[in-house]
């Protein structure tokens, strides 16, 4: 069985400035490593995926994350936030049937 | 291409009556799974199909709940007698093959 914690419930942050939301997991098995967006009453949408490979992953609106397998996480960054990317964030891992997710963090950026 | 479709996208049903979710996948993705999001939670899984055979269960999947997919296309989620806890958002998902799972916008319930 795997788990996931998302350390911070919420993390407040100015426009412009980085963030990092924080995510650890545990798991007997080798396994795949998603970050998926939420905005307000809206279902989840696919940030980025880590399934093999180079370890630093990257989605299209400025987000990374990097797989760090000796220490079981996969923290997603991003230098320089938008007003914008105001939402909830879920990481979630799979072992190739289904996803678990943390309980998510609530980015709240402020002007 | 579209993505996955769910139909209502809104329900508010009194306490004790049945209501049926619809769920179109990606065209073509054999993996069907189905969640349920609580506020302020994240998605708790409760099944996933591979074509039309149900391949797992969670415990949180009573018996006042059943999900098919009778041609491995759609599916429906049916809750019987409805209670207040049942209250959620519920979301359907698909992939092909399970490694990349995309989810659709999801059907809340409301149980008054």
């Amino acid at each position: 069985a795997q788990s996931v914690t998302q350390l911070d419930s919420q993390v407040p942050v100015f426009e412009e400035a980085p963030v990092e939301l924080r995510c650890n997991y545990s798991s007997s098995v080798s396994v795949y490593l998603f970050w998926y967006v939420q905005y307000p009453n809206q279902g989840l949408q696919l940030l980025l995926k880590y399934l093999s490979g180079s370890t630093l992953v990257e989605s299209i609106n400025g987000f990374e994350a990097e797989f760090n397998k000796s220490q079981t996480s996969f923290h997603l960054r991003k230098p320089s936030v938008h007003i914008s990317d105001t939402a909830e964030y879920f990481c979630a891992v799979s072992a190739g049937n289904m996803l678990t997710f943390g309980g998510g963090t609530r980015l709240m950026v402020k002007p | 291409d579209t993505g996955v479709s769910q139909d209502p996208r809104h329900k508010i049903t009194k306490r004790g009556q049945n209501v049926t979710f619809r769920c179109d996948p990606i065209s073509e993705h054999n993996r069907l799974y189905w969640y349920r999001q609580t506020l302020g939670q994240g998605p708790e899984f409760l099944t996933y199909f591979q074509n039309e055979a149900q391949l797992e269960k969670s415990r949180l999947l009573s018996d006042r709940f059943s999900a098919e997919r009778p041609k491995g296309s759609f599916s429906t989620l049916e809750i019987q007698r409805t209670e207040q806890g049942d209250s959620a958002m519920y979301l359907c998902a698909s992939s092909l093959g399970g490694n990349t799972i995309y989810f659709g916008e999801g059907s809340w319930l409301t149980v008054v």
